[in-house]
């Protein structure tokens, strides 16, 4: 497998449990932010995303709140299934369209 | 669906070889990019391009540049490969405008420079 995310936090959620992934963010100007899911062996793909004038969305399964008084965003997926494993990460838009960081990603692993 | 193809799935190059990594996609985006990730620290752009010949700097630039001479086609270009440029490369793509700033990756060229 890729050697991606040999330093990442893990989260280990058994089967069937909601997942909760976590992340802070830097800059108090992002407007806009994303949850991406990579797989093994592939590029990342989008979830769900979320405009700073929103502090909650729903989507099939998954819920995105944002916290912007202490910069935090969280992904939370609902009946955490084996096709949920992955790595999942938190990007943060600034301004420009082409200016998304992202952070650094956080493993998910489902026990059966 | 948008296809975002890569040249090559894994790569191994010399240091000091000119490498080339080529990036399709099949959407007619305006937007192509490229990144490279590393272990814990998530996705780096290195270069975008938001038309054709137009191409822009991102946070990691240095040791690399790109070619956009078509809209579907972004280039990205190790002019002297070094070992520290082994690493995974992501390219992607996006459409200007409309409500989501989503863009669609392609599965990534793993790099290893000797």
């Amino acid at each position: 497998g890729e050697s991606v995310g040999l330093h990442l936090p893990t989260l280990s959620v058994q089967e069937g449990d909601n997942s909760i992934i976590n992340c802070a963010y830097s800059n108090s100007a992002s407007d806009y932010f994303i949850w991406y899911k990579q797989e093994s062996g592939k590029g990342p793909q989008f979830i769900i995303d979320i405009r700073s004038n929103m502090d909650k969305r729903q989507g099939q399964r998954v819920t995105v709140l944002l916290n912007k008084t202490v910069k935090h965003l969280s992904l939370q997926i609902a009946a955490t299934q084996p096709g949920d494993s992955a790595v999942y990460f938190c990007a943060e838009n600034i301004g420009s369209a082409s200016k998304i960081i992202f952070g650094s990603g956080t493993r998910l692993s489902i026990r059966p | 669906d948008v296809k975002v193809t890569q040249s090559s799935r894994y790569l191994v190059k010399r240091t000091g070889e000119k490498v080339f990594l080529e990036c399709v996609q099949d959407m007619d985006h305006e937007n192509m990019f490229w990144y490279r990730q590393d272990p814990g620290l998530g996705l780096r752009l290195i270069y975008f391009s938001y038309d054709v010949k137009m191409k822009e700097k991102g946070d990691i630039p240095e040791g690399y540049s790109v070619s956009r001479e078509k809209k579907e086609r972004f280039s990205l270009i190790l002019e002297s490969a070094s070992t520290n440029q082994t690493s995974m490369y992501l390219c992607a793509s996006r459409s200007t405008g409309g409500p989501s700033y989503e863009q669609y990756f392609g599965p990534g060229t793993r790099l290893t420079v000797t």
